[in-house]
């Protein structure tokens, strides 16, 4: 089954602490991104990677890092500085980075 | 940068009705794509467009490709309990190299 998975489904964490959300795709894509998801609000893009070994900061990259090592992996690390962590993540690959996105199910990041 | 404009946030219907969202720009777009986010998982793509004037059909989803390629609509027939999401719309701006933007989205309730 080709897609995109991304874990944990849930997630919690103290504040303080640096968390590693996972994200992976077998759909040969070259494009990947993140993105948060508040309540009620829409989507906001933290990094995107047109390329394996090349990644761009999106609207909202402060507090967070990304790698990307593998074309299939695109982990994104949610830093201490980043000072509003508790959200829904969302993760998405594309084949190149003009072309229609597919989402991963997300992961809801509770931090306390 | 680019804004995608979707209005309002929020529409209620009761089932069985019609309904007609759409999405609106002042820049031209080379392709117009609807995703539909159940509650707690990732958007899925619904249609996808790429041609100004194209109307493509998905059961009883049928979405439209502006003739001025600034705007799209989605229309969803008889609606269900099941059709209760949120909407997003997304265009990948005429120009090369250039990912998807996304509308904040519009929340659906379905009245039984």
């Amino acid at each position: 089954d080709g897609g995109i998975t991304q874990s944990p489904k849930y997630l919690f964490r103290k504040e303080g602490q640096n968390v590693t959300l996972s994200c992976e795709q077998n759909l040969n894509h070259d494009a990947m991104y993140w993105y948060r998801q508040d309540p009620g609000q829409g989507l906001r893009l933290i990094y995107y990677s047109q390329i394996v070994n090349d990644f761009q900061k999106g609207d909202i990259a402060e507090g967070y890092s990304v790698s990307r090592e593998k074309k299939e992996s695109f982990p994104l690390t949610v830093t201490s500085a980043q000072k509003n962590p508790t959200a829904f993540y969302l993760c998405a690959s594309s084949l190149r980075l003009e072309n229609e996105q597919f989402f991963g199910p997300g992961t809801r990041l509770t931090v306390l | 940068g680019q804004q995608l404009n979707q209005s309002p946030q929020s529409m209620f219907i009761q089932e069985g009705e019609d309904v007609s969202m759409n999405c609106t720009s002042s820049s031209i777009f080379n392709t117009w794509l609807w995703y539909k986010q159940d509650p707690g998982e990732g958007p899925v793509l619904l249609i996808a467009l790429y041609k100004a004037g194209e109307l493509t059909s998905n059961g009883r989803l049928t979405a439209q490709f502006g003739i001025t390629r600034k705007d799209s609509f989605l229309n969803i027939s008889a609606s269900i309990p099941s059709d209760v999401g949120i909407y997003f719309c997304a265009g990948q701006l005429a120009g090369a190299n250039s990912k998807l933007t996304f509308g904040k989205g519009i929340t659906l309730s379905v009245r039984p």
